[in-house]
């Protein structure tokens, strides 16, 4: 059975740093496009960031130079290091299996992050 | 970079009714094209992908078509649990981006 769990979100202050999880079970993390999706309270869903098997990454405009996706093979967990939090980071970040030829067809549960003070 | 452009941003429709939400690319993105569908306060769930072919699982009321730039979901019999926000997504290259989304409501 496919299973995606993310983790690690919570309360952080502007300017701080999360770093979430997304523990994958029933297919390998090293062999798909794996991708984080968000949404902020009451808006819709934003793409974010996307691991290809290959190990290339790519990101959002919005976060580009502040959020890093990668993996750990072994783990078989893909993460989103989040750094220089903005109020407008607050959303449930989603871990998604998919990226560019693959739609989204395995999602986590979510996770929530807000940025306040 | 390509954006994705849904209408109508919400429609109230009776039950039976048929739904026809559109999803407008601003370049062409061949068939990559995939439908979600979000019930409030819930995971978003793929209904279609390739423009046209359905989930496994999901009923056959629903359909997609379009190619290039020109996409539709179809609902051909709103039912009570279709209430949902439904989102396109170009999946051909990056950014993967989304509509803004269509509620759908009951009358």
């Amino acid at each position: 059975e496919v299973q995606l769990v993310e983790s690690g979100g919570g309360l952080v202050q502007p300017g701080g740093s999360l770093r979430l999880s997304c523990a994958v079970s029933g297919f390998s993390v090293s062999t798909n496009y794996m991708s984080w999706v968000r949404q902020a309270p009451g808006k819709g869903l934003e793409w974010v960031s996307v691991i290809y098997s290959g190990g290339n990454t790519y990101d959002a405009d919005s976060v580009k130079g502040r959020c890093t996706i990668s993996r750990h093979n072994s783990k078989n967990t893909v993460y989103l290091q989040m750094n220089s939090l903005r109020v407008e980071d607050t959303a449930v970040y989603y871990c998604a299996r998919g990226g560019p030829g693959s739609s989204y067809a395995s999602w986590g549960q979510g996770t929530t992050v807000i940025v306040s003070s | 970079d390509i954006q994705m452009t849904q209408s109508p941003s919400s429609l109230s429709a009776s039950v039976g009714d048929r739904v026809t939400i559109t999803c407008r690319a601003s370049q062409g993105i061949s068939n990559y094209l995939a439908w979600y569908q979000q019930k409030p306060g819930k995971v978003p769930k793929l209904l279609i992908y390739t423009a046209s072919t359905l989930q496994s699982g999901v009923p056959s009321r629903f359909s997609g078509s379009g190619s290039g730039t020109d996409f539709t979901l179809t609902i051909s019999s709103l039912q009570p649990e279709d209430v949902a926000t439904y989102y396109c997504q170009k999946y051909n290259s990056v950014p993967l981006t989304f509509g803004g989304g269509t509620k759908v409501e009951i009358k």
